[in-house]
């Protein structure tokens, strides 16, 4: 099984400033054969279910506003915001489902404004 | 617009069974991978389970298996999981989800349905 550990478990940062979020597997999450990294980040709001913000690690979902980005590839990855709004309080999850159609997530990191 | 509304959550006694059922909507249900995950009180996602479009695959977490099975009603748009033997760890909120560009990459959700599992 991959396991996912994201870093760190919680975040305070200022309005306006970047926040960034890492995630490492304990393996390899890039799919050789189409040279894709099966990597997704969620953000969960309290009371709501997650909500897709990146996939393939680095490809926005539709609606997403660009201050959110992803990188990396293979093992480390890493979610920056790039200007902290009010509204990006959350919880942000890493995903692996290169072990499709099993998956399996991050801890966590609880995202605050500081 | 897509939608998946879960529900047959409750609270229930250690050993006992429930079922949840998840309804979609606005999508081509019986195109799609179909996946359970859980969320214990204060706690991160645990992908619990996953049945493949037309049922004929099915997947589990090494936490639930032999304890819960997970199958799906095409013509009913609907999917469920039933869950014997509960216990006090399986509280959670139960949320569907809905595979989308890979297996295992979840565009939508539904809102979720409370389990407790309580003496």
């Amino acid at each position: 099984d991959i396991v996912m550990t994201q870093s760190p478990d919680s975040l305070a940062v200022s309005l306006g400033e970047r926040a960034t979020i890492n995630c490492k597997s304990s393996q390899s999450v890039l799919y050789s054969s189409n040279n894709r990294d099966y990597l997704a980040w969620y953000q969960q709001k309290p009371g709501q279910p997650p909500k897709l913000l990146i996939y393939w690690a680095s490809t926005r979902q539709s609606g997403v506003p660009d201050r959110f980005s992803g990188s990396g590839s293979g093992t480390d990855f890493t979610l920056t915001i790039s200007s902290l709004q009010a509204e990006d309080v959350a919880v942000y999850y890493c995903h692996q489902y290169y072990t499709t159609p099993k998956c399996s997530f991050g801890q966590g990191t609880k995202l605050e404004i500081k | 617009q897509v939608q998946l509304v879960e529900s047959g959550g409750g609270v229930v006694q250690p050993g006992r069974s429930l079922r949840l059922a998840c309804a979609g909507s606005g999508f081509t249900f019986r195109s799609y991978g179909m996946h359970w995950v859980r969320q214990a009180p204060g706690r991160g996602l645990e992908w619990v389970a996953v049945i493949s479009d037309d049922g004929s695959h099915k997947y589990y977490a090494d936490s639930v298996k032999g304890r819960f099975t997970i199958s799906r009603d095409n013509s009913k748009n609907t999917l469920y999981l039933q869950m014997n033997s509960l216990r006090t760890e399986d509280t959670a909120v139960y949320y569907c989800a809905k595979d989308w560009a890979a297996p295992g990459l979840f565009d939508y959700w539904g809102q979720g349905t409370q389990v407790t599992v309580s003496s």
